[in-house]
């Protein structure tokens, strides 16, 4: 079946831009993860949506970052006003549900200038 | 709070060579322990995963992962290293009970020398 999907893949944007990254999970997953790729930082944790209940958000590394999962299914994770230390690849990962296995998407490259 | 240590930042072997590839990890409660594979410009794959049960965790691609309560280990191996098993490999660590969230180690590149 379908795997977990990005996009867009790459994006340039201008600091102080605002952008938006898009996650479709697997179908019938009810567990959805944001986590961000950064030469400085590694592999981090941004925000986790599980079914109907609160997400949470204790990841994000700011309130300019910010997501909502409509449907409980995709998901969208905005970024305002970006800036250069935003430059990292944005992964989206589902799983069934808590404990289950993550299945990553191939990320989303978000270059800041 | 959890975390997880995986020394250096590279590791290369020759082709049919051991390749051992060390994670240690810190958690106040019993951990989920994971071993992700990334090959260039693709996301993320799973090769094994312990949870509860045997310590000896068999993955895919012939990997293979033992959990060590004693030593707070969960060094990754495989008896004989072919060429496309270079890719970096990050080591996780999730808690019970909680929900679930991966925290990764910094990665470790694998290169195999032919």
């Amino acid at each position: 079946g379908a795997g977990v999907s990005q996009s867009p893949s790459n994006k340039v944007t201008e600091k102080g831009k605002d952008v938006e990254l898009r996650c479709d999970p697997i179908s019938g997953h009810t567990a959805l993860y944001w986590y961000r790729q950064s030469l400085g930082q590694g592999l981090e944790f941004l925000i986790y949506f599980q079914g109907n209940s609160a997400p949470d958000k204790s990841g994000l590394p700011s309130d300019r970052f910010s997501a909502e999962r409509t449907g409980g299914s995709v998901s969208t994770l905005t970024i305002q006003r970006t800036q250069q230390e935003d430059s990292a690849v944005y992964l989206c990962a589902s799983s069934r549900g808590q404990v289950e296995t993550q299945y990553f998407g191939p990320g989303t490259r978000l270059l800041v200038l | 709070a959890q975390s997880v240590t995986q020394l250096g930042s590279h590791v290369s072997v020759s082709e049919g060579a051991l390749v051992l590839l060390r994670c240690n990890y810190s958690s106040s409660v019993p951990p989920y322990l994971f071993w992700y594979v990334q090959y260039p410009n693709q996301g993320l794959q799973l090769l094994l995963k312990y949870t509860t049960g045997a310590t000896l965790v068999k993955g895919i691609n012939g990997f293979e992962a033992e959990f060590k309560k004693s030593e707070t280990s969960f060094h990754l191996t495989k008896p004989s290293a072919h060429m496309s098993d270079a890719a970096e490999y990050f080591c996780a660590v999730s808690l019970t009970g909680a929900n679930s969230k991966l925290t990764f180690g910094k990665g470790i590149t694998l290169s195999v020398r032919p």
